[in-house]
């Protein structure tokens, strides 16, 4: 039971243009959604995150949208940067509890 | 500082044989999870520690499944008979605390490879 989608396993973008990835939720109990980033062999490692009090959160390039009546949100990197290449996977939990529940992740390559 | 490590990187044993993977969390962290990642998915949830106790296990997809954490610090993850559908990404992460709202750090993870 798959609970949090993201749709496009893979998206090309060129150096200093805006990557959007997508992602969808099926449980409305979740409340704080996440984006983490992972680099062959690596962990992934966090990037930014958005509670579901607001509908944005901007850390740098970097710009999370929560729409709670859609449940989807989106992750904007805006320019794009060559080291952005990586796969970015979506997250979400209910509060007070603990477990993260991620999506399939998006393969984000970035061209010069 | 230093982050959360994972040993081995890799492992490869033959079906119905038993393996231990072991994470070391990140210093003075109380809470420690173990997510396990199958090819083109991302990770699932398999247990959390809050000290040395299991608060969690329901992740654990059967009984060949077992891990422990007895000093509240290093976690061994155990399974037995394993099987070819085991395959897969074993992650841990750790965080200062539990809570939803508290960020988890990620080992690189032990890549398991049962023929």
């Amino acid at each position: 039971d798959q609970q949090v989608k993201q749709n496009s396993p893979s998206l090309s973008v060129q150096e200093g243009r805006i990557s959007i990835l997508n992602c969808d939720y099926t449980n409305s109990m979740f409340d704080y959604f996440l984006w983490y980033k992972k680099y062959p062999a690596e962990g992934p490692t966090f990037l930014i995150s958005i509670s579901s009090i607001k509908d944005k959160n901007e850390d740098g390039r970097f710009t999370v949208f929560l729409n709670k009546s859609a449940k989807h949100l989106s992750l904007h990197i805006v320019p794009s940067q060559p080291g952005d290449s990586a796969v970015y996977f979506c997250a979400a939990s209910v509060e007070n509890d603990y477990k993260l529940s991620f999506g399939a992740g998006t393969t984000v390559t970035v061209r010069a | 500082g230093a982050g959360v490590s994972q040993t081995p990187s890799n492992k490869v044993t033959e079906k119905g044989k038993y393996v231990e993977l072991r994470c070391d969390p990140i210093s003075g962290h109380t809470a420690l999870y173990w997510y396990r990642q199958s090819l083109g998915q991302g990770p699932e949830f398999l247990i959390y520690f809050q000290g040395t106790g299991a608060a969690d296990d329901s992740g654990l997809p059967n009984d060949r499944f077992f891990a422990v954490r007895p000093e509240g610090s290093v976690s061994t993850l155990k399974i037995q008979r394993t099987e070819r559908g085991d395959s897969a990404v074993y992650l841990c992460a750790s965080s200062p605390s539990s809570g939803s709202y508290n960020e988890q750090f990620f080992g690189p993870g032990t890549r398991l490879t049962v023929l």
